[in-house]
């Protein structure tokens, strides 16, 4: 595997279910990011990780959870979600420009979400 | 308030020029990127301009003036391949992006 690879790609999910969004990166990068996509919308950003910790938190509502256990591997966590949430879901990586931001990021192909 | 401007939509002929234009105001400035994004597929990264100036990478350049808060993507020899969706996203403090609305843009033959 090589790049950024995300798990599912598709989900489906009722309003009561709880699920999980997993995404790899083989890049050896130390920032790691969850995006939602909607459809007219610009792309927002969720989460950051810089070094395992995180770093950002863009006033996402506490039923998305994120994990990142190591600078390879990130989760999103789902819960309770509501019908607005539905949304393509993109993972990305990249590697911090010391202390002032970072180098490009390498997007996840997405995870395609609908809450019903 | 942090806020990023693109035209929605531009068309262009193949084999003509076209040039995407993005106005910022962000908290913070580390650079600015360009993306590119084909329908139902993920971004990827086409330039970055930290210092005022063009940036140019085979049939894709970008400028950048940083007094303006302003900058474009200009695609030269239009192919058809080149329809999509182009992004415009600022690098603030750490790791914080904050990215446009795309323009979508469509090559005609």
């Amino acid at each position: 595997e090589t790049g950024v690879t995300q798990t599912p790609r598709h989900l489906v999910m009722g309003m009561t279910n709880k699920k999980s969004l997993k995404c790899e990166q083989h890049l050896g990068h130390n920032a790691m990011y969850w995006y939602k996509q909607s459809a007219k919308k610009p792309l927002e950003l969720m989460f950051v990780y810089n070094f395992k910790e995180q770093t950002e938190n863009n006033s996402v509502p506490s039923r998305f959870s994120p994990e990142c256990p190591n600078s390879s591997h990130l989760f999103l966590h789902l819960h309770t979600l509501q019908p607005e949430d539905s949304a393509l879901y993109l993972c990305a990586s990249s590697q911090p420009r010391g202390l002032a931001g970072s180098y490009e990021q390498y997007f996840g192909p997405g995870t395609r979400l609908t809450v019903t | 308030g942090q806020n990023i401007d693109q035209p929605t939509e531009m068309t262009a002929t193949e084999g003509a020029i076209v040039q995407i234009n993005c106005t910022y105001q962000t908290s913070g400035f580390n650079g600015l990127f360009w993306y590119q994004q084909h329908a139902g597929e993920a971004p990827t990264f086409l330039s970055y301009n930290v210092l005022d100036g063009l940036e140019e990478k085979g049939r894709f350049s970008s400028f950048l003036s940083r007094s303006k808060g302003y900058s474009y993507l200009l695609l030269k020899e239009l192919q058809m391949k080149d329809s999509a969706s182009y992004l415009c996203a600022v690098s603030g403090y750490g790791q914080n992006f904050v990215f446009g609305p795309g323009t979508r843009l469509s090559v005609l033959p």
